[in-house]
């Protein structure tokens, strides 16, 4: 079972600066089965990325995403308002498993 | 537009076996290079995955649950079935059903589903 990491537990910034969050593998996974998630409280998670770095339809190019065999980052250029949530990082590389989360919260 | 509409009992007695379905309109359940997925959350915690398929039947479950889940699919109705048998309280979560694509990712979700386990 491959175990992904995500740090930090919580990040705390102000809108406009830059958010820079880390998963990292317990194991090499393909560039193409890394994904990342936002959630907002009460709602279901919605795709940002995939493919490590592919963004979803309809999602700003604020989000990027990158990264290679056991660490990837998921890059918030200038955070809005509406960017503070908490973010999962996936694979499907071998079966199927998720970070526990950062939480990007308001400073 | 592809929706899914998870529904189910939201209380279950412990023991007992928790059993939800998901409907999926705007598409079809026997598409290819599609996975269909159940995935759930406890209250104020993660994304723990419970188990995919395909419209094959062919089925892939999180080991820690293996023992305990079934995930079926009816492609008659356009929708695929949990069930999750012996439940205790630790069961108790949101239960999200969603459809994963050839990347592994999940863009289509329900809403979701809270499940209480109690008696």
């Amino acid at each position: 079972e491959i175990v992904l990491t995500q740090s930090p537990g919580t990040l705390s910034l102000s809108p406009g600066e830059r958010a820079t969050l880390s998963c990292r593998a317990s194991q090499s996974v393909s560039s193409t089965y890394l994904g990342w998630y936002q959630q907002k409280p009460g709602q279901a998670p919605r795709l940002l990325i995939y493919g490590t770095s592919s963004r979803a339809p309809g999602i700003p190019d604020r989000f990027s995403g990158s990264g290679s065999g056991t660490d990837f980052t998921l890059t918030i250029s200038r955070l809005e308002p509406e960017d503070f949530a908490v973010y999962y990082c996936q694979q499907y590389g071998s079966l199927l498993t998720f970070g526990g989360g950062t939480k990007v919260e308001i400073k | 537009q592809v929706q899914l509409q998870e529904s189910g009992p939201g209380l279950v007695k412990p023991s007992q076996t928790l059993a939800l379905t998901c409907t999926v309109s705007g598409g079809s359940i026997s598409s290819d290079n599609y996975y269909w997925t159940w995935i759930r959350q406890h209250p104020g915690k993660g994304l723990e995955w419970i188990g995919y398929i395909f419209h094959s039947g062919s089925t892939y479950y999180n080991p820690s649950l293996k023992s305990r889940v079934t995930i079926s699919v009816d492609t008659s109705k356009n929708q695929f079935s949990l069930n999750l048998t012996s439940v205790t309280a630790a069961d108790t979560a949101v239960y999200y059903c969603a459809r994963g694509g050839v990347t592994g990712t999940t863009y289509y979700w329900g809403q979701g589903t809270l499940v209480t386990v109690s008696s």
